[in-house]
């Protein structure tokens, strides 16, 4: 089992600042099948980013996602208000689908 | 508008059963690979269980093999999962989810399940 950990916990910003979230996979993630969701409170996941780096249909650009292998990143680039949420990254590429932990991205 | 909508959930006494039912709507259901994913009170999620196409291939997390199982009617664009002998840990929003392969990227509003005496 692929065992994703993602810091901060909990991670305290200001609109307009940028955010950058960090998820490591226990082993690496084969051809990239990592993906980002984004989770605001009684709602149900929104796919944000998947293969590591594209965004999702409707994404807005200031939301991006990088890395390879074991470590990878999401980067809102200037926070807006509505984002301010928990985000979870995943992994796809073997059974069981895993996901990490959660981020806490809360308002400053 | 593509949509997926759970029903079935409720309150069950641990060792009971539930049949959660996911009907999906605005889509090419028989193309989606489709999946259970649970979030207990106040945690994070957590993938159950997911289904090929054609109903083929079938994974389920530890935790719920031999206990639940996961079916589908494409004819029906609907997704099933029986839930047999529930835990108090079992206890959770189960949320109906699909996508083209492992990626989910459709996601219902979720049911609860509450196992508890």
């Amino acid at each position: 089992e692929i065992v994703l950990t993602q810091s901060p916990g909990t991670l305290s910003l200001s609109p307009g600042e940028r955010a950058t979230l960090s998820c490591r996979a226990s082993q690496s993630v084969g051809k990239n099948f990592l993906a980002w969701y984004q989770q605001k409170p009684g709602q149900a996941p929104r796919l944000l980013i998947y293969g590591a780096s594209s965004r999702a249909t409707g994404i807005p650009d200031r939301f991006s996602g990088s890395g390879s292998e074991t470590d990878f990143t999401l980067t809102i680039s200037r926070l807006e208000p509505e984002d301010f949420a928990v985000y979870y990254c995943q992994q796809y590429a073997s059974s069981p689908i895993t996901f990490g932990q959660g981020t806490r991205l809360e308002i400053k | 508008d593509v949509q997926l909508v759970e029903s079935g959930g409720g309150l069950v006494q641990p060792g009971g059963s539930l049949r959660l039912s996911c009907v999906a709507s605005g889509f090419s259901f028989s193309t989606y690979y489709m999946a259970w994913v649970r979030q207990a009170p106040g945690k994070g999620l957590e993938w159950v269980a997911n289904i090929k196409q054609d109903g083929s291939q079938k994974y389920y997390v530890d935790s719920v093999k031999g206990r639940f199982t996961i079916s589908r009617d494409n004819a029906k664009n609907s997704m099933y999962l029986q839930m047999n002998s529930l835990r108090v840990e079992d206890t959770a929003v189960y949320y109906c989810a699909g996508g083209r392969g492992w990626l989910i990227d459709t996601w219902g509003q979720g049911t609860l399940v509450t196992a508890s005496s």
